[in-house]
């Protein structure tokens, strides 16, 4: 079946330093969407990739889509404690309807 | 950003107890979404809903859920004959097109004991 990984599972990382997830879909996607959700709060969208290759920036976070619509890439520049949360990657499949694959999700913790 | 409600925000029931979560999507939404959260894990895709009826569902979704939007601004999942398994954050999520960004609820806790 459909799978979705994000790797890594967790990252800790020192205010200032960047960080990095990785995403990546066992089937071609539509689209890419990536969500933030904060510890005990609900998914929160991000941004939405729908072009080969496309990358789109967010003040700190950049964000890709492969060329194959299969794998995409968050990266943040200089890491703030209001980045702490667990940023999921998300996308329907090309081949089915509106079914939502997430990913496993990278748990970032920012310290301070 | 727009806001999707959901009630309760904490649900306790008994196993085999048949249990109704609500939801009020985005008045302007045309598209609503249910997806399941077990502590720590993933979100699960549950049924997308369209025009009143069910555009997609997983494999989660068999004969014990149902979904309904019963008077064209409540978005209802009913879970019947609950199992501890069914513990988890249930989330509701509205979008204006199809496939594309939705705004998730706040969830409802449901606790099976």
């Amino acid at each position: 079946g459909q799978q979705v990984m994000q790797i890594p599972q967790y990252q800790h990382v020192q205010e200032g330093e960047d960080f990095t997830t990785y995403c990546n879909s066992s089937t071609t996607l539509s689209n890419i969407q990536w969500y933030k959700q904060r510890p005990g709060g609900h998914p929160v969208f991000l941004i939405q990739l729908v072009k080969s290759g496309e990358v789109k920036k967010q003040k700190r976070l950049t964000f890709q889509f492969g060329e194959a619509k299969k794998n995409s890439s968050l990266h943040i520049t200089a890491t703030q404690t209001t980045d702490v949360g667990t940023y999921f990657c998300a996308g329907p499949p090309l081949d089915t309807g509106n079914q939502f694959y997430f990913g496993t999700g990278t748990s970032l913790t920012v310290i301070p | 950003e727009p806001e999707v409600t959901q009630t309760p925000s904490h649900q306790v029931t008994q196993m085999g107890q048949e249990v109704i979560l609500r939801c009020v999507p985005i008045s302007n939404h045309l598209y609503f979404y249910w997806y399941r959260q077990i502590l720590g894990q993933k979100v699960e895709f549950l049924v997308s809903f369209y025009n009143n009826e069910i555009s997609e569902k997983s494999e989660i979704f068999d004969d014990q859920f149902s979904v309904e939007r019963p008077d064209g601004s409540n978005f209802t999942l009913k879970i019947r004959s609950t199992k501890l398994e069914d513990s988890a954050m249930y989330f509701c999520a509205a979008g204006e097109q199809d496939r594309y960004e939705q705004y998730f609820g706040p969830g409802t806790r449901l606790t099976v004991t």
